[in-house]
């Protein structure tokens, strides 16, 4: 298997813009999650999707940010619009589905720079 | 929220030297993982340990779980210049569900 695949890998924009990152989580993986990393705040939970539907969102800072998981092989974090403080690595993850904490498998990130 | 975290925060050592970092929790955990994490990568699973498990080997890595101090040890032996990464421990919170909540990490340097 190629592991969780994100893109785009880098992505600068300019404030006010649109940003849509995408993820392909491991074929076979019912869970998948939506992270921020950033220097000040560390590794964030945005999100996080079971069977394709939202568990838990209230990682997601406001209303500019949404995730949507239309499949099982394909999700997508939205900002809109941006902001320069938004700028970070977003990572993805998947796990197989538990009830205790299982082990997830992070895609590369993407980095996102807000102008 | 956030709940292992990490002592440590920076470590600088010689190759061929031991690493310890230690993690503490604060609820009951199903389980424990450690991850790495190198400079612009993704987070990469090390090792999970349960909570009816205290020790734990995998090749140069030894985990320990005390559940009674909610904490855990990550050593690294032997270390090598490749070792130098971020390192991150995580819990499930004793939640029920599948979400992890991961550690601020622990900066680890390896001379050569």
């Amino acid at each position: 298997d190629a592991g969780v695949i994100q893109s785009p890998r880098h992505e600068v924009t300019e404030m006010g813009q649109e940003v849509t990152l995408r993820c392909k989580p491991i074929s076979g993986h019912n869970s998948l999650f939506w992270y921020r990393q950033t220097m000040m705040r560390g590794l964030e939970l945005l999100i996080y999707f079971n069977n394709n539907v939202p568990i838990d969102d209230s990682g997601m800072p406001e209303d500019r940010f949404s995730a949507k998981m239309p499949n099982a092989s394909f999700s997508t974090l939205k900002i809109q619009p941006s902001e320069p403080r938004d700028s970070a690595v977003y990572f993805c993850a998947s796990s197989l589905p538990g009830l205790a904490g299982e082990v997830q498998y992070f895609g590369a990130g993407t980095r996102l720079s807000v102008l | 929220s956030q709940q292992g975290e990490e002592d440590p925060q920076a470590l600088s050592i010689q190759e061929g030297e031991n690493a310890t970092m230690n993690c503490s929790y604060k609820t009951s955990i199903n389980n424990l993982q450690w991850y790495r994490q190198n400079s612009g990568r993704g987070l990469v699973h090390l090792i999970l340990i349960r909570s009816n498990e205290r020790e734990k080997h995998s090749g140069r890595l030894r985990v320990t779980l005390d559940t009674s101090k909610k904490s855990s040890s990550l050593l690294i032996t032997a270390s090598r210049a490749a070792d130098t990464a971020s390192y991150f421990c995580a819990t499930d919170a004793g939640e029920g569900n599948n979400r992890l909540a991961f550690g601020k990490g622990n900066q680890v340097v390896v001379i050569p």
